[in-house]
């Protein structure tokens, strides 16, 4: 089953603006990872933090992790049309077989108008 | 670098043929590869876990005998959508990590779409 959910499902904003996601998960988590996905495309790793990490930094990203909520949130600022595409997260999970394997979010569409 | 290839990105197949796709790791050395299912608008779903040279990890519900994997290297992965169905009709998605690294290393995909 899908742990992470992602809200808002979709969001639509003008180029320039902020843009916030949020994800919340169910069980215990060494990090989180947040992945960005264009339309019909593989996935690309954005960042991960850690479980003992509340707050982290890269480039436009600032993502923030509350393990007591259970939740984390993605912000990008200033925003531009090619950031346009689908978020998801992802926590760690145990395969059957004792792999690592992630459980990836239900995805949030970002749409950023020019 | 870390790229991760996938052949065919788009085929069509009529229903109770076999479709094989493949999984490159182009320039690591790939220990564990994964299999995805992603239907329009929504989330990956993981199908399976392999690692080079023994048996894939089925998730729950997936079928085996339906869904052949073979990781025989290091840096190639296949999946292989046997007797294939319109249902099966999906966007399939691989990914590859080695051992020393949480990061999974996506492919671009294959549109599976079957007649």
């Amino acid at each position: 089953s899908q742990q992470g959910e992602e809200d808002p499902q979709a969001l639509s904003i003008q180029e320039g603006e902020n843009a916030t996601m949020n994800c919340s998960y169910k069980t215990s988590i060494n990090n989180l990872q947040w992945y960005r996905q264009n339309s019909g495309r593989g996935l690309v790793h954005l960042i991960l933090i850690r479980s003992n990490e509340r707050e982290k930094h890269s480039g436009r990203l600032r993502v923030t992790l509350d393990t007591s909520k259970k939740s984390s949130s993605l912000l990008i600022t200033a925003s531009r049309a090619a950031d346009t595409a689908s978020y998801f997260c992802a926590t760690e999970a145990i395969t059957q077989g004792g792999s690592e394997k992630l459980v990836f979010g239900k995805g949030t569409k970002l749409t950023v108008n020019p | 670098g870390a790229v991760v290839s996938q052949h065919p990105s788009r085929v069509i197949c009529k229903s109770g043929t076999s479709v094989k796709i493949e999984c490159r790791s182009l320039d690591f050395q790939a220990t564990t590869m994964f299999w995805y299912r992603q239907f329009p608008k929504q989330s990956l779903m993981l199908m399976a876990t392999s690692n080079e040279g023994s048996k894939a990890t089925y998730e729950q519900g997936v079928e085996k005998d339906k869904f052949l994997i073979n990781h025989a290297s290091l840096t190639l992965s296949t999946l292989t959508v046997t007797s294939a169905h319109p249902e099966d009709s999906s966007f399939y998605i691989c990914s590859a990590k080695t051992r020393a690294s949480y990061e999974q290393y996506f492919g671009p995909g294959t549109r599976l779409t079957v007649t």
